[in-house]
């Protein structure tokens, strides 16, 4: 199985900063990974597909990088819409999520 | 746009069964693989299983193989969860989520609101 590890668990932040997220794949995914945002009792929503593709309708702050074993999600300018949990997820080999990262003020 | 209504969540004792069903909308449902996945409350999210448009490729996560059964009717516009012998680790919000291809390696692009599983006696 292919496990994910996501760092940090919990980031602490304030509008207007760069904020990077950090995924690792136990074993080469190739590019084959999505990050999604979810909001308290709200379901996940998808914002980054194939590592770097940004999904129709997201904020262009968002952005997402690597490929093989390593990933990053990053948000060039935090808002305050942007407070959430967030979760990397491989598809390269069945399906793996990481254990999310919540940014909080 | 887009819908995914999950229903069938509930209460049920451990040992016992349940049947979870997903009805899709504003979309050709026959073109699209589907999957569950669930998030035990306070945790995070873990994928069940999915299933290919015409249902020939199935998978399951090991923790639910031999236990759950997924099914589509695409006549219906519906996917179905089949739970049996539920244990307390079943506990969890079960999400319907739609992938943007018909079958193989796919990130899901939509999402139900869930339907609440509590296995407890």
């Amino acid at each position: 199985d292919i496990q994910m590890t996501q760092s940090p668990s919990t980031l602490s932040a304030s509008v207007g900063d760069r904020v990077t997220i950090t995924c690792r794949a136990s074993q080469s995914i190739s590019s084959w990974l999505a990050w999604y945002q979810q909001k308290p009792g709200k379901a996940p929503k998808l914002l980054i597909y194939k590592a770097s593709s940004l999904e129709s309708g997201v904020p262009s702050r968002f952005s997402g990088s690597g490929s093989g074993t390593e990933f990053t999600l990053t948000i060039s300018s935090l808002q305050p819409d942007d407070f959430a949990t967030y979760y990397c997820q491989q598809y390269n080999n069945y399906r793996t999520f990481g254990q999310g990262t919540k940014v909080e003020i | 746009e887009v819908q995914l209504v999950e229903s069938g969540g509930g209460l049920v004792q451990p040992g016992r069964s349940l049947r979870l069903s997903c009805a899709a909308s504003g979309f050709t449902f026959d073109d699209y693989a589907m999957h569950w996945v669930r998030q035990a409350p306070g945790k995070g999210l873990e994928w069940v299983s999915g299933i290919s448009w015409n249902s020939v490729s199935i998978q399951y996560a090991d923790s639910v193989k031999g236990r759950f059964t997924i099914s589509r009717d695409n006549a219906k516009n519906s996917l179905y969860l089949q739970m049996n012998s539920l244990r307390a680790e079943d506990t969890a919000l079960y999400y319907c989520a739609k992938v943007p291809g018909p079958v193989g390696l796919y990130y899901f692009d939509y999402w139900g609101q869930g339907t609440l599983v509590t296995v407890s006696s």
